[in-house]
């Protein structure tokens, strides 16, 4: 069965500053990718998703996520953060239909 | 816009109770899902249908059920409720075989209190 690891449950980073969630997955077999966001009090949206093509996915809101399969990563990145990206982060891959998720990453931007 | 709507946004019941967490999608989507979200756990499947009147049991599905008569509506029953069941409720739904590898819509979440 395939998993999904997110490093780190909570990342702090100053405005201006660049985010860099991380997320490994376990797969035999090609995966489609997805990260989505949660603002509080709120359901998850996506924010982008890798099926095949280009290894580097471009989002909303000025995210992106680089497929490397050697590295059997997806980590999403942002060169600048802004305060309204505090939330919770979560990767996913999907199997057979269903969507299997990360245990989360809590995004805090300081002024 | 296209839409998952969850009936209610907060519920408090009694240790006990039947409990319906309610889910309506307008997009035409053959399968929906209900996962229970918590702290440092991020989201678990309970149930999942990809047509009416079917079911298929996901990680965690016990203590709940799930009914679909109708396809845009998928139901979560708590058959009796209990404390470890409060959580987060989030329902999704997602198009049909391909397509399905798009990702899901998600609804707002329904925020369960057991007391």
């Amino acid at each position: 069965a395939q998993s999904v690891t997110q490093l780190g449950s909570h990342v702090s980073v100053s405005e201006g500053a660049l985010v860099l969630l991380r997320c490994n997955y376990s797969s035999s077999v090609p995966p489609y990718l997805f990260w989505y966001v949660q603002y509080p009090n709120q359901g998850l949206q996506l924010l982008l998703k890798y099926t095949t093509g280009a290894t580097l996915v471009k989002g909303i809101n000025g995210f992106e996520a680089e497929f490397k399969k050697s590295e059997t990563s997806f980590h999403l990145t942002k060169p600048s953060a802004h305060m309204s990206d505090a939330a919770e982060y979560f990767c996913a891959v999907h199997q057979g239909g269903k969507l299997i998720f990360g245990q989360g990453t809590e995004l805090s931007v300081k002024p | 816009d296209v839409k998952v709507t969850q009936s209610s946004r907060y519920l408090v019941k009694r240790t006990g109770e039947k409990v319906f967490l309610e889910c309506v999608q307008d997009m035409d989507h053959e399968n929906m899902f209900w996962y229970r979200q918590d702290p440092g756990l991020g989201l678990r499947l309970i149930y999942f249908s990809y047509d009416v009147k079917m079911k298929e049991k996901g990680d965690i599905p016990e203590g709940y059920s799930v009914s679909r008569e109708k396809k845009e509506r998928f139901s979560l029953i708590l058959e009796s409720a209990s404390t470890n069941q409060t959580s987060m409720y989030l329902c999704a739904s997602s198009p049909g075989g391909f397509e399905t590898n798009y990702g899901y819509t998600f609804g707002s979440g329904t925020r369960l209190t057991v007391v």
